[in-house]
């Protein structure tokens, strides 16, 4: 059964203080790997997608890495504006289109 | 235009009414999904519509409906819910199930059942 672990579960960081995301995956054929940012009340917002092992992409901070187990999203020099709930989720290589979604990283990043 | 709108924002209800939720998009996207969220938790997938068919139905009870009038449109029929479906109702799109560019969702509906 395919399974998405994030952790940690929250995040507290100073302004310009560097760390990571992970996301331990579980999955039968991997499609893709996806990054999605949500502020409270809103729709996710998509970040990026990987699609196999050894492939990174970066926007502004942030940085998604993929490995054959595991992503991770860094997170350079944060401001208190990257606050947010960060979820990771992977998509198989069947066609049904289903995203498994793991239980997110809440983000506070402090002035 | 690269967004998927939904309508309403804010909805509260009694657990007699009917109601609807609507979802919009204009990116010829040929997959639509529904995906309830509660509060603190991830999305979590109730339907699929794959070129305005239904292909995936998550043992979602009977008293939520989805439909699929045409390719930009997809609504959910809401009749006698209970306080516990309270949530935020997420719709979203792709360019089809079996390509992986990845979703794009909208804002939600917040839902409220009193």
């Amino acid at each position: 059964e395919d399974q998405v672990t994030q952790s940690p579960e929250a995040l507290r960081l100073q302004e310009g203080e560097s760390s990571s995301l992970n996301c331990s995956y579980t999955v039968s054929g991997l499609r893709g790997l996806f990054w999605y940012r949500q502020d409270p009340g809103k729709g996710p917002e998509f970040l990026f997608t990987l699609y196999s092992a050894g492939e990174e992409k970066e926007k502004e901070r942030l940085k998604a890495t993929l490995t054959k187990k595991e992503s991770f999203l860094h997170i350079t020099a944060p401001k208190p504006e990257d606050s947010a709930t960060y979820l990771c989720a992977v998509q198989d290589t069947g066609n049904t289109g289903k995203l498994i979604f793991g239980q997110g990283t809440t983000l506070q990043v402090k002035p | 235009d690269t967004e998927v709108t939904q309508t309403p924002k804010h909805l509260v209800m009694g657990m007699t009414n009917k109601k609807s939720l609507k979802c919009e998009q204009h990116m010829g996207h040929r997959a639509m999904y529904w995906y309830k969220q509660k509060a603190k938790k991830p999305p979590e997938l109730m339907f699929v519509y794959s070129y305005e068919k239904l292909s995936i139905n998550e043992s979602v009870p009977s008293r939520f409906s989805p439909e699929c009038p045409n390719s930009s449109l997809l609504n959910l029929h809401l009749h006698a819910l209970q306080p516990e479906d309270s949530a935020l109702y997420l719709c979203a799109s792709s360019q089809g199930p079996g390509q992986v560019y990845g979703y794009t969702f909208g804002s939600g509906t917040r839902l409220t059942v009193v």
